[in-house]
């Protein structure tokens, strides 16, 4: 019955290694996020789609790519794993961009070792 | 968009006691959302507060919004052990922009 869940939970992995986290929302919602959020538990907005179209684009290395198959699902590829990308990777949903509250995974803690 | 900052960064009570955490923001906005994270988990949506509102409440949590003074308190009454994480507050300017999160109040409430 979860909401918005990310699979893994947890992954370790080299540097140079190519990894991907699956999202997927079962609320119906038309938007979804990727958000990092670091040691000092910032949180940042990486990308966002709307019934799939990439909508929200921020500064990211060329090395992380989204992708939204439907609505319901965004996965996020991360090639040439750095040691600086290790943190803590949320997805998020919601109606809409921000007129109504988001529904976050639970998380997906990266570690590049 | 734009970031609220959270006030203060950290925040230690005893059970029963009451908690206050603020957020301010520079911009006008459409509405505010504040957040709690516990240790590990995702963030949980707490209350939308929209630009138009003073006051919200949602069983022990109680927001007010000044859009005069751009700034926004959380209080929790009666807190718990189980109240302790971090509080995010989220304002949203509208107009598609982003969502965005400072670093949150950290609340412990301690036995």
């Amino acid at each position: 019955d979860t909401a918005v869940s990310q699979t893994p939970k947890y992954l370790v992995t080299q540097m140079g290694n190519d990894k991907s986290i699956k999202c997927e929302q079962n609320l119906g919602h038309d938007t979804m996020y990727w958000y990092k959020q670091d040691s000092k538990k910032f949180l940042k907005i990486m990308f966002s789609y709307n019934n799939k179209e990439l909508i929200i684009n921020e500064t990211v290395p060329n090395r992380f790519s989204p992708k939204s198959p439907d609505k319901a699902h965004l996965n996020l590829h991360i090639n040439s794993l750095e040691l600086g990308d290790s943190a803590v990777y949320f997805c998020a949903s919601s109606q809409g961009l921000g007129d109504y509250g988001y529904t976050f995974g639970s998380g997906t803690r990266l570690t590049v070792v | 968009s734009q970031q609220g900052e959270e006030d203060p960064q950290a925040l230690s009570i005893q059970e029963g006691e009451n908690a206050t955490m603020n957020c301010s923001y520079k911009t006008s906005i459409n509405n505010l959302q504040w957040y709690r994270q516990n240790s590990g988990r995702g963030l949980v949506h707490l209350i939308l507060i929209r630009s138009n509102e003073r006051e919200k409440h949602s069983g022990r949590l109680r927001v007010t919004l000044d859009t005069s003074k751009k700034s926004s308190s959380l209080l929790i009454t009666a807190s718990r052990a189980a109240d302790t994480a971090s509080y995010f507050c989220a304002p949203y300017t509208g107009g598609g922009n982003k969502l965005t999160f400072g670093t949150g109040t950290q609340l412990k409430v301690e036995l």
